[in-house]
């Protein structure tokens, strides 16, 4: 009954290969959210969805394409992956996208970019 | 852009000591969330704040929202070893598109 599940919880893979990474809440929320954690833990937002809707893009490389099927799903695209690309990504979901909505986190897909 | 400066980085105690965390910014936010990551799982939020001067606690965990708005602290008093983790605040930004900023975390050690 996990809230908000990632896939995979580790990706190993060569430079300049593609990956997708999945999420899926099962929370009934409206917004999707994903973040990376750099190597020193440092939390960024890269997208937010709200009701499958793009409302927040933090100037990613546009080699991340997000894709939200649905408002229960949010999927990572990333193609012609880099070293600098390792990182750990966290899915989040909240009821809304408004302040007062509480952000709940996967468990995080640990990316490496060999 | 926005930045929350959280201090310490890291602390190492003694267990059943008390710990003290904070975090400020030169901007200011209107709500502010203390959250804990453990290896290998994702942030999971301990407290959320939503008025200046707000004082709320969650067991041995207390945390307040500066007056000013700008700052915001977290204690946990009579530490355990379960405590142990990574604490990040967080803070909602009221300017454009709403999203939540960070601080770099403060990694917290505990000896038995």
């Amino acid at each position: 009954d996990t809230a908000v599940s990632q896939t995979p919880k580790y990706l190993v893979t060569q430079m300049g290969n593609d990956k997708s990474i999945k999420c899926e809440q099962n929370l009934g929320h409206d917004t999707m959210y994903w973040y990376k954690q750099d190597s020193k833990k440092f939390l960024k937002i890269m997208f937010s969805y709200n009701n499958k809707e793009l409302i927040i893009n933090e100037t990613v490389p546009n080699r991340f394409s997000p894709k939200s099927p649905d408002k229960a799903h949010l999927n990572l695209h990333i193609n012609s992956l880099e070293l600098g690309d390792s990182a750990v990504y966290f899915c989040a979901s909240s009821r809304g996208a408004g302040s007062k909505n509480i952000q709940y986190f996967g468990a995080g897909t640990r990316l490496s970019v060999l | 852009g926005q930045q929350l400066n959280q201090s310490p980085q890291s602390m190492f105690i003694q267990e059943g000591e008390d710990v003290s965390m904070n975090c400020t910014s030169s901007s200011i936010f209107n709500t502010w969330l203390w959250y804990k990551q453990e290896p290998g799982e994702g942030p999971v939020l301990l407290i959320a704040l939503y008025k200046a001067g707000e004082l709320t606690s969650n067991g041995r965990l207390t945390a307040q929202f500066g007056i000013t708005r700008k700052d915001s602290f977290l204690n946990i008093s009579a530490s355990i070893p379960s405590d142990v983790g990574i604490y990040f605040c967080a803070g909602f930004i009221i300017q454009g598109a709403q999203k939540l900023v960070f601080g770099q975390g403060t990694r917290l050690t505990i000896n038995p």
